[in-house]
């Protein structure tokens, strides 16, 4: 089975300050890890992915995600937050391609993000 | 608009009513997803196909629902008997499945479902 946390409900920032809205997860085998955003009444919009490679990864609207296997982890960040980066997040895993498993995303339960002016 | 369309965007239906959705994905995506989030919760799993091929149902996908997606490209759900608990934003998803890498998927905007 695989799962996600996403501990804070709420994240609240000052436009300008760096943000981090953490991830953990869980799965049995080597994981696919992404991050989306929502906005009110809307489907959710993919910011950024883990696949392989170099352990932090550069997405839209210049957040950046780091992945650390020992602390089964993938925090968002952004260095500079602005007030419409206010919305909900989401991270969820998946088993890389070759793993057996389902193929569907697992998602977290959601972080609010409230940046202020 | 070439991503991922649903429709209607709201259904409000009465207890006991059928009910059917409709996802385009984007075109040339080869794998559909369908999600259900309720609200102040993530994304849940229902179904995803490959091609016409269904290749998982969650367990969440009880006997009432069912999901086609027949020559491959648009897909529908149905919800037969709709119940109170089924009140929820079904989510569509569609990606494209290349080699070795997991390609992201990409969201509609969500049908919200009220059963009244």
């Amino acid at each position: 089975a695989q799962s996600v946390a996403q501990p804070e409900d709420q994240v609240n920032v000052a436009e300008g300050n760096p943000l981090t809205v953490k991830c953990t997860y869980s799965v049995s085998g080597n994981p696919y890890l992404f991050w989306y955003v929502q906005y009110p009444n809307r489907g959710l919009q993919f910011l950024l992915k883990y696949i392989t490679g170099d352990n932090l990864v550069k997405g839209s609207y210049g957040f950046e995600a780091e992945f650390n296997k020992s602390q089964t982890s993938f925090h968002l960040k952004k260095p500079s937050a602005l007030v419409s980066d206010s919305a909900l997040y989401f991270c969820a895993v998946t088993l890389a391609r070759g793993d057996t498993g389902r193929r569907a995303l697992t998602f977290g339960s959601g972080t609010r993000l409230q940046v202020q002016p | 608009d070439t991503g991922v369309s649903q429709n209607p965007r709201h259904k409000i239906t009465k207890r006991g009513q059928n009910v059917t959705f409709r996802c385009d994905p984007i075109s040339e995506h080869n794998r559909l997803y369908w999600y259900r989030q309720t609200l102040g919760q993530g994304p849940e799993f229902l179904t995803y196909f490959q091609n016409e091929a269904q290749l998982e149902k969650s367990r969440l996908l009880s006997d009432r629902f069912s999901a086609e997606r027949p020559k491959g490209s648009f897909s529908t759900l149905e919800i037969q008997r709709t119940e109170q608990g089924d009140s929820a934003m079904y989510l569509c998803a569609s990606s494209l499945s290349r080699g070795h890498s997991n390609q992201p998927q990409h969201f509609g905007d969500g049908t919200r479902l009220s059963i009244l």
